[in-house]
């Protein structure tokens, strides 16, 4: 079975700009969620989305953004790109919502680097 | 408020055992463990829900102290591939969106 996948792998943009990620997770997997790890942040929680649907949203300003489509795949969207929002941005998909309080497994995808110069 | 994990690094030879704490200012809802190696994503090990439980995967396993408000994740009989950063994530106040700890960088010797 595929794993998650993330496009781009590594990103550069300058600030003032706006970048799109995307993320497919494994065949199946409705619940898409999105992190952010930084080495002065570390991990830190994006949103959840769950068939189309934004179920939950960590502690980030309204220029991050995101959707997810009928096929459960799923992009997020950083406007007005700052210098700090230079990160490795990582996706991880389940079967049922990762922030519903159930215990199902996550699965990671690579990860998109991106650099705001 | 980010969970403390310690301690922040433990240097192990092969088949000897560890025990990497979180802990919260907050009663947990739920905690979420994973490692990291250098350059790659996180893998998920496991999800405890408040009630005291124990889980394992392998030789790695981790309790939930809903009165101490804090987890353990214990590794025994370390292994080579068991090198890397583990992190928790604490769930707490009602939501189940979790908050970081900083990580505990394990490396395991021949």
């Amino acid at each position: 079975k595929a794993g998650v996948t993330q496009t781009p792998r590594y990103l550069i943009k300058t600030r003032g700009q706006q970048v799109t990620l995307s993320c497919s997770p494994i065949s199946g997997h409705r619940s898409v969620s999105w992190y952010q790890q930084t080495p002065g942040q570390g991990l830190q929680f994006l949103f959840e989305y769950f068939s189309e649907t934004q179920r939950n949203k960590g502690n980030f300003p309204g220029r991050f953004s995101g959707r997810q489509f009928s096929n459960s795949r799923s992009e997020m969207n950083v406007s007005t790109l700052e210098l700090g929002d230079s990160a490795l941005y990582l996706c991880a998909s389940s079967l049922i919502r990762a922030t519903s309080g159930s215990t199902d497994t996550q699965y990671f995808g690579p990860g998109t680097r991106l650099t705001v110069l | 408020q980010q969970p403390v994990q310690s301690p922040q690094a433990v240097i192990l030879r092969e088949g000897e055992d560890a025990v990497i704490n979180c802990s919260s200012s907050k009663a947990l809802y739920s905690v979420h463990w994973y490692r990291q190696k250098h350059g790659e994503a996180p893998v998920f090990l496991m999800i405890l829900l408040k009630g005291g439980e124990q889980k394992g995967h392998d030789k790695i396993s981790a309790s939930f102290n809903e009165k101490k408000q804090q987890s353990s994740l214990y590794l025994t009989a370390s292994q080579l591939s068991y090198s890397g950063t583990y992190f928790c994530g604490a769930a707490s106040g009602g939501s189940y969106i979790p908050t970081f700890g900083r990580g505990t960088s394990l490396i395991v010797h021949p």
